[in-house]
């Protein structure tokens, strides 16, 4: 168990909906990331928070959002789905120090969507 | 940005045998991380190996970072040890390399 906490473990919806991906980072890490995994992409960054606060961004769509809380849980959420969105979403921590050099990242288990 | 490369993309082994596996990335990075993502879907950090070389039980991975390349040495590897092998390097985001895909026959 990584203490990366993620729900929910599948999500299956319907395109042009909204969903939220909730993540809990490891005691004590305030990084939070979100990774996209699709058969065809591969992981993909999508987004780093460090301490509240947006740290770096990847391939992140616009219909994509996310925040941390000030607890450091972190929610990401996907509006307007579509089809290709369909994929496995990874939520990861580490302890990262002020400067955004990161340390041993630790995985959640996923959360499988599948957009219909 | 910073490219990775995994090679080689597939792997077949007999169990009992031993393999490595390479990442060359393209520019300086702050750190290398040695992943294995099992047929589950877990994704489990192996190494935190921006330099130098560690060890692991049956395995160790070796960075040379001067000259952009790391290794993962898998020894008498295991049916278990079948799954996905990414390298993850980061210069301000962590990206990943494509993986490559290990299949331990019994």
């Amino acid at each position: 168990d990584s203490g990366v906490t993620q729900t929910p473990k599948h999500l299956i919806t319907a395109t042009g909906q909204r969903v939220t991906l909730r993540c809990s980072p490891r005691s004590g890490d305030l990084s939070v990331y979100w990774y996209q995994q699709s058969l065809d992409q591969g992981l993909q960054f999508l987004i780093q928070y460090y301490n509240g606060e947006e740290r770096a961004k990847g391939n992140i769509l616009e219909r994509f959002s996310a925040q941390q809380f000030p607890d450091l849980h972190s929610e990401l959420n996907l509006s307007s789905l579509e089809l290709g969105d369909s994929a496995l979403y990874f939520c990861a921590s580490s302890v990262a120090d002020a400067i955004g050099l990161n340390e041993k990242l630790f995985f959640g288990s996923g959360t499988q969507l599948s957009v219909l | 940005g910073i490219q990775v490369e995994q090679s080689p993309p597939d792997l077949i082994l007999q169990e009992g045998a031993n393999s490595t596996l390479r990442c060359n990335f393209s520019d300086s990075v702050n750190n290398l991380q040695w992943f294995h993502q099992n047929p589950w879907g877990q994704l489990i950090n192996l190494f935190y190996i921006p330099s130098g070389t560690k060890q692991n039980g049956r395995l160790s991975a070796t960075t040379v970072a001067t000259e952009r390349y790391s290794l993962l040495y898998i020894s008498s590897s295991q049916t278990t040890d079948s799954g996905v092998y990414f390298c993850a390097v980061d210069g301000f985001k962590t990206i990943f390399g494509a993986g490559t895909r290990l299949f331990v026959k019994a």
